[in-house]
This record gives C-alpha cells, sequence and structure tokens, in this order.
C-alpha cells in the first residue's frame, strides 16, 4: 500500500530538548515535504526535497532543519524547540505533476 | 510568488442541495491545481486535481472542479451534499515543470453539511 509514515504521532516536549520526527515513503518519489498546520493560516511549507541531498527552505524554515540521505526518508529536526513550534505537521510526498500523499500527522506541543 | 484565496470559512449548506467552496490562486504560468480534504484527527486526503485538458475535472466522491483561467478560480462543486462530506478543504496550487514540486495552501474552509 502507497503510504507516508510520519511518527510519533503524537509529543510532547519541553523548551531546548533537541526532538526529531521521522518522516518515510514507500513510492520512490523525488519530492518530500514537511508542513505545519495552523488554526486560520492553513499548511505552510516549512522544508522541500527534490532528491537525495537536494533541500531548500519553505515559507517558514526558522528553527527547523531537515535531511534527504536516502530517497525514502525525510526527517524533520527541532534542535532547540520553543513554545511557537507547537503545531500539527505533516510530511508529504510527490512526482512531478502527480497528487502529494501526506502522513497523518504529528501534533508537537512544546511547554 | 505563489498563493491562493479561499476566501470563506465555512459554507454551511443542506443535504442534498449542492455545494461550492471557492478558490482563486496566483501562480506565474500555468498551474497544477489541487483539491484536498481532512476529516478530524486525520492527514489530508487527495480529491482532485488539474493539470492540463478539459476545465471539468472530475475527483472523489463525487467531487468536481472547474479550472477558470481567465478568472484564476478552480472552484470546488458537488451537485448533492451529504452529512459526511461535512471536512475541512483546502485548494492548493503548484507551478508546473521546477519549484520542487512547491505546494502552496489556501487556509482552508470548513464544510458544515445539515439534515
Amino acid at each position: 500500500e502507497a503510504q507516508v509514515t510520519q511518527n510519533p504521532r503524537y509529543l510532547i516536549t519541553v523548551t531546548g530538548k533537541k526532538l526529531t520526527v521521522t518522516c518515510s515513503q514507500n513510492m520512490n518519489h523525488e519530492y518530500m515535504s514537511w508542513y505545519r498546520q495552523d488554526p486560520g493560516l492553513g499548511l505552510r511549507q516549512i522544508y522541500y526535497s527534490m532528491n537525495v541531498e537536494v533541500t531548500d527552505k519553505g515559507d517558514v524554515p526558522e528553527g527547523y532543519k531537515v535531511s534527504r540521505k536516502e530517497k525514502r526518508n525525510f526527517p524533520l529536526i527541532l534542535e532547540s524547540p520553543s513554545p511557537n513550534q507547537t503545531s500539527l505537521y505533516f510530511c508529504a510526498s510527490s512526482s512531478q505533476g502527480v497528487e502529494a500523499f501526506f502522513g497523518q500527522g504529528t501534533r508537537l506541543t512544546v511547554v | 510568488a505563489q498563493s491562493v484565496a479561499q476566501p470563506e470559512d465555512q459554507v454551511n449548506v443542506a443535504e442534498g442541495n449542492p455545494l461550492t467552496v471557492k478558490c482563486t490562486y496566483s501562480v506565474s504560468g500555468n498551474p497544477y491545481l489541487f483539491w484536498y480534504v481532512q476529516y478530524p484527527n486525520r492527514g489530508l486526503q487527495f480529491l482532485l486535481k488539474y493539470i492540463t485538458g478539459d476545465n471539468l475535472v472530475k475527483g472523489s466522491y463525487g467531487f468536481e472542479a472547474e479550472f477558470n483561467k481567465s478568472q484564476t478560480s478552480f472552484h470546488l462543486k458537488k451537485p448533492s451534499a451529504l452529512v459526511s462530506d461535512s471536512a475541512l478543504y483546502f485548494c492548493a496550487v503548484s507551478p508546473r515543470g521546477g519549484g520542487g514540486n512547491k505546494l502552496t495552501f489556501g487556509t482552508g474552509t470548513q464544510l458544515k453539511v445539515e439534515l
């Protein structure tokens, strides 16, 4: 089954404690992205990757890092989380002209 | 820069009536356009897309959308709404070729279908 898998689904952490949200896709898609969803703001792109070792900033990259060492994986790293990064995060993968497939989301709370 | 506008935060419609969720976009060149639906505590599910060809696109669950280049719109429609259609709907645009398949989303429209 084609899918994008994110882990964890829920995470509560404290300010400044580094965390990683994993994302994996099994469709051999070249494009992968991270989004955050906040009420009234829709989904905003954090980072995207066009292929292995090729990443670029989206609209709201501050405070986040990503890496793409393998085609299937695209982890999101928060080196020093802050409360304003409390949000619902989605990973997505796609190919050119093909609709994006989304993971189930990770609800992050930073206290 | 590309952008998407969904002018209505919420749309209410009675079951059995037609529904329309509005979307307008701004992008350089010809776009790829998408509609996604989000049910509570779920990820986004793809409904339909416009890539090229016929301006009327048919998608999942009886939804359709019409691409209007002159009005830069891509409104989502369904002839007869169901209570189960109640959800959050997002319109998205992506530029053709390059751009890393960068999707830009609207702010979403909450659809409420009542008996």
